[in-house]
């Protein structure tokens, strides 16, 4: 069964450090997620991406989110300068088309900030 | 703006005996209901949904979902628990308006069966 993954499992940072935490979508998906979970609560969305470009972001996603899809297969999640409060797990997700598909999530990205 | 509520933070239940794990929604449109499990230290794997048509919906490992459109509730259940559903249930909604295809999540159940 095809499957969304990511790398690395566990990332830990140190404070204000640049991170990016990498995804394979499934191949023939055509929205792509990232969403987290801050350890307890719930799973909260960060941006949708599709076409090449973001369709939408919550206001967790600020300017020192930024997400790319460089080479047509790996779809990224760059942390500018991370802070405590960014530690989280980050999970990953695709789509195949429109509202009604359900997404796909990846086994997540454990980061930590230190 | 979408919204999820699970009001139960823990359901116990026998192994043998039926479950059922709460859930209503808020949209401004109509809804696209969707459930999830998560396993310790896994992502989230996809039960089940509910586009349209039958109020009932069946899923994995023998989870079926009931929608109610005037109470809006989309509860899961199971008719025997088994001691290897213990997990945490994420119960989300899209809108159907919503261009962006964002899923909003409620605050998850944990599900214990006890043998």
């Amino acid at each position: 069964e095809p499957e969304v993954t990511q790398t690395p499992s566990h990332q830990v940072t140190q404070m204000g450090q640049e991170v990016i935490l990498r995804c394979v979508p499934i191949s023939n998906h055509l929205y792509f997620y990232w969403y987290r979970q801050i350890l307890g609560q719930k799973v909260e969305f960060l941006v949708s991406f599709y076409n090449n470009e973001i369709s939408e972001k919550s206001e967790i996603f600020d300017d020192q989110f930024s997400v790319e899809r460089p080479d047509g297969s790996n779809f990224t999640l760059k942390i500018r300068s991370t802070k405590l409060e960014d530690s989280a797990m980050y999970f990953c997700a695709s789509t195949l088309g429109g509202p009604n598909t359900e997404a796909f999530f990846g086994q997540g990205t454990r980061l930590t900030v230190v | 703006a979408q919204s999820v509520a699970q009001p139960e933070d823990q359901v116990n239940v026998a192994e043998g005996n039926p479950l059922t794990v709460k859930c209503t929604y808020s949209v401004s449109g109509n809804p696209y209901l969707f459930w999830y499990v998560q396993y310790p230290n896994r992502g989230l794997q996809f039960l089940l949904k509910y586009i349209t048509g039958d109020n009932l919906v069946k899923g994995s490992y023998g989870f079926e979902a009931e929608f109610n459109k005037s109470q809006t509730s989309f509860h899961l259940k199971k008719p025997s628990a088994l001691v290897s559903d213990s997990a945490l249930y994420f119960c989300a909604v899209r809108d159907m308006g919503n261009a962006g295809n964002m899923l909003t999540f409620g605050g998850g159940t944990r599900l214990m069966v006890k043998p």
